[in-house]
């Protein structure tokens, strides 16, 4: 059973029209992480809460915010997407301890922009 | 800046031998590392990690050796199966300067294709 889910698995919205991506987690993990991943790159980390502490990194663009309501869900909402915002964004969650931070990642969900 | 690195983009193995992927890091304060496991359309699955206490970390066919002094690590599968084939990520974390040790820092992936 999925434990980490997302929606929706593709999107296509226009350029400069807002949008939301969402993902839920059934695993009760504190943490829960946005990745943008384009084609053949890394997974870049956007942001993450640590329960309801926001923490961005710093070259995430302003266009990127993010809503955390509970534990189990979480929300990434590009308010004017551009061209180079197609790309496959990621959740994952964790529940840091000690040296081990083992990240589940859900399916993803891959943005067109048109 | 790159502070993990996979230089293979692609590796192709047939069935049965041993499947070598190669990973390279900058930062010396990394001190826990990770292989995870991507097919397409799915996100990335966790595989194998190792801690930077030890060299080396069995799992069934997965095998993953650490480096310190050269920073490199390695994954070893054998004996490869097609089902294997996949992007394989590497990734690290540690004490960073904001004092977190939960976020990862992956490299760009290395596809492996088994032959049958």
């Amino acid at each position: 059973d999925a434990m980490v889910i997302q929606n929706p698995r593709y999107q296509v919205t226009q350029f400069g029209k807002p949008v939301t991506l969402s993902c839920s987690q059934t695993l009760n993990h504190n943490v829960m992480y946005w990745y943008q991943q384009k084609s053949s790159q890394a997974p870049k980390l956007l942001f993450h809460y640590y329960d309801k502490d926001f923490n961005n990194e710093a070259d995430t663009p302003d266009n990127f915010q993010s809503r955390r309501p509970n534990t189990s869900f979480c929300f990434l909402d590009i308010r004017s997407p551009g061209l180079g915002d197609a790309a496959m964004y990621l959740c994952a969650t964790s529940s840091p301890g000690g040296l081990k931070n083992i990240q589940y990642f859900g399916a993803g969900t891959r943005l067109s922009v048109l | 800046d790159q502070q993990v690195k996979q230089n293979s983009p692609s590796l192709s193995v047939q069935e049965g031998r041993i499947s070598i992927l190669n990973c390279d890091y900058t930062n010396s304060m990394f001190d826990y590392f990770l292989w995870y496991k991507k097919y397409p359309a799915e996100g990335p699955t966790f595989l194998i990690s190792i801690s930077s206490i030890k060299d080396k970390n069995e799992d069934g066919r997965f095998t993953v050796f650490l480096n310190k002094s050269a920073k490199h690590l390695s994954l070893h599968i054998v004996p490869s199966q097609p089902g294997d084939s996949a992007v394989y990520f590497c990734a690290a974390s540690g004490l960073n300067s904001g004092g977190s040790n939960y976020k990862l820092t992956f490299g760009k992936g290395t596809l492996l294709t088994v032959n049958p």
